[in-house]
């Protein structure tokens, strides 16, 4: 049984760049989660994703995206970068959309904007 | 709205001694409730689920209380240890605006050898 994982590990940008972050699901899964956490922080929901599409989604604006795979890999998309943009992102999967019992998470990706 | 809230300030213990965390959430009604801990650069690794109708959960040196009145949650660390040492998060579902997990900010136990 494969976990969750994400990559890359670690990425630099510069504002108003663009970013695609991705990450694979634990094997068997179908549903993926997105969150952002800064230093400090709770991880905060971006969005979450079930067989393709999105099922919920928290208060980020548009420039946040993202999109899942009929394998159900997914990824993040980060348009016109912000300073306050800079955190780890983490990606969750599991096993039913209808609850999400038992998230599983990746490691992360630590993204920092200059 | 709806908010999670746990002890922002560090928790800081002895070894051997029992670490409680508090977990209290307003305008949720939670079908369940769960505990994460998370170490530094890495993503947080589920621990305990507790439905509403349950009031204790136990696992190992671990135990969860819900109290659904009181709009709580109590974590426990019995026999505490310094490997123990990380933050602890609690996390609710919502169906407002699509469903979700939402997260507390974390309490970030300290146990000293």
């Amino acid at each position: 049984e494969t976990g969750v994982t994400q990559s890359p590990t670690h990425l630099i940008k510069t504002r108003g760049q663009q970013v695609t972050l991705r990450c694979s699901s634990q094997s068997g899964h179908n549903t993926v989660s997105w969150y952002q956490q800064a230093l400090g922080q709770g991880p905060q929901f971006i969005f979450q994703y079930y067989r393709e599409e999105e099922n919920g989604r928290g208060n980020f604006p548009p420039r946040f995206s993202g999109l899942q795979f009929p394998n159900y890999s997914s990824e993040l998309n980060v348009n016109a970068l912000e300073l306050d943009d800079s955190a780890l992102y983490l990606c969750a999967s599991s096993l039913d959309s209808a609850t999400n019992e038992k998230l599983f998470f990746g490691s992360g990706t630590q993204l920092s904007v200059l | 709205s709806q908010k999670i809230e746990q002890n922002s300030e560090a928790l800081n213990i002895q070894e051997g001694k029992t670490a409680t965390l508090t977990c209290n959430y307003t305008n949720y009604s939670p079908a369940y409730l769960q505990w994460y801990r998370q170490d530094p650069g890495r993503g947080p690794v589920f621990l305990l689920l507790i439905r509403e109708n349950e009031k204790e959960k136990r696992k190992e040196r671990l135990k969860v209380t819900f109290d659904t009145t009181l709009k709580q949650s109590l974590f426990h660390i019995t026999a505490s240890q310094p490997a123990d040492s990380a933050t602890y998060l609690c996390a609710l579902d919502t169906n407002t605006g699509g469903f979700k997990t939402i997260f507390g900010a974390g309490t970030r136990l300290f146990v000293k050898a």
